[in-house]
């Protein structure tokens, strides 16, 4: 049974570190998601690569988020300086088109980020 | 924009008390619409693609519908484990892979 697999599940760190969380996609899939989610703004799509490129990081905030894909196994997302706001959970989600339809996406576990 | 608006909130029903979730939408060219059911502490997992407006798909007591304008998930004669929050979301022509997520149905269902 194929699962995105995320860690860790739960990280608490103190403001202004750095946080680094790890995804890896559904083998086969080369569509890869990062997404937020809180009570206030639900779900939220922070990034997306296609083919390890990246096509859009519209929703990232560009001075302290960054992601990157550095093979096909493997997507990271990093905080750094983390802030209390960021606190949150971080969903990695892998995807297909199949048929040349709409990209189905399946998400990982997530991560618990807690940031004092 | 994008819009998704899903109703009501919150869903309380008795176990075998069917019922239906409303998912109303706007967005400028559909690509495809879809339903997740979350669980808590967990990521949403993936029920439906819906592409076009008269599709129905089913999954054991599940059934989505989808028209222009808005998307129905059916319960039929629902199980305590049937409970969960249940997530829309659309994917316009336009914005790539991106997809809009509603708010999100909680469902409670009592045995």
């Amino acid at each position: 049974d194929a699962r995105v697999t995320q860690t860790p599940r739960h990280k608490v760190t103190e403001m202004g570190q750095e946080v680094t969380m790890r995804c890896q996609p559904i083998l086969g899939h080369n569509t890869v998601f990062w997404y937020r989610q809180t009570m206030m703004q639900g779900l939220e799509l922070l990034a997306y690569f296609r083919n390890r490129a990246p096509l859009d990081d519209s929703g990232m905030p560009k001075d302290r988020f960054s992601a990157e894909m550095p093979d096909a196994t493997l997507a990271t997302l990093k905080i750094q300086p983390s802030e209390p706001r960021d606190s949150a959970v971080y969903f990695c989600a892998s995807g297909l088109r199949p048929g040349g339809g709409a990209y189905e996406q399946y998400f990982g576990p997530g991560t618990r980020l807690t940031v004092t | 924009e994008d819009q998704v608006t899903q109703s009501p909130e919150a869903l309380r029903l008795q176990e075998g008390e069917s019922s239906s979730l409303n998912c109303s939408y706007t967005v400028s060219g559909l690509r495809g619409l879809f339903w997740y059911r979350q669980d808590p502490g967990k990521g949403p997992e993936f029920l439906f693609t819906l592409y076009s407006a008269g599709e129905e798909k089913e999954k054991e007591r599940l059934k989505a519908t989808l028209t222009k304008k808005e998307s129905f998930l059916h319960i039929t004669a629902p199980k305590p484990e049937d409970s969960a929050t249940y997530l829309c979301a659309v994917q316009a022509e336009t914005s790539g892979s991106r997809l809009t997520f509603g708010e999100g149905t909680q469902l409670t269902v009592n045995p």
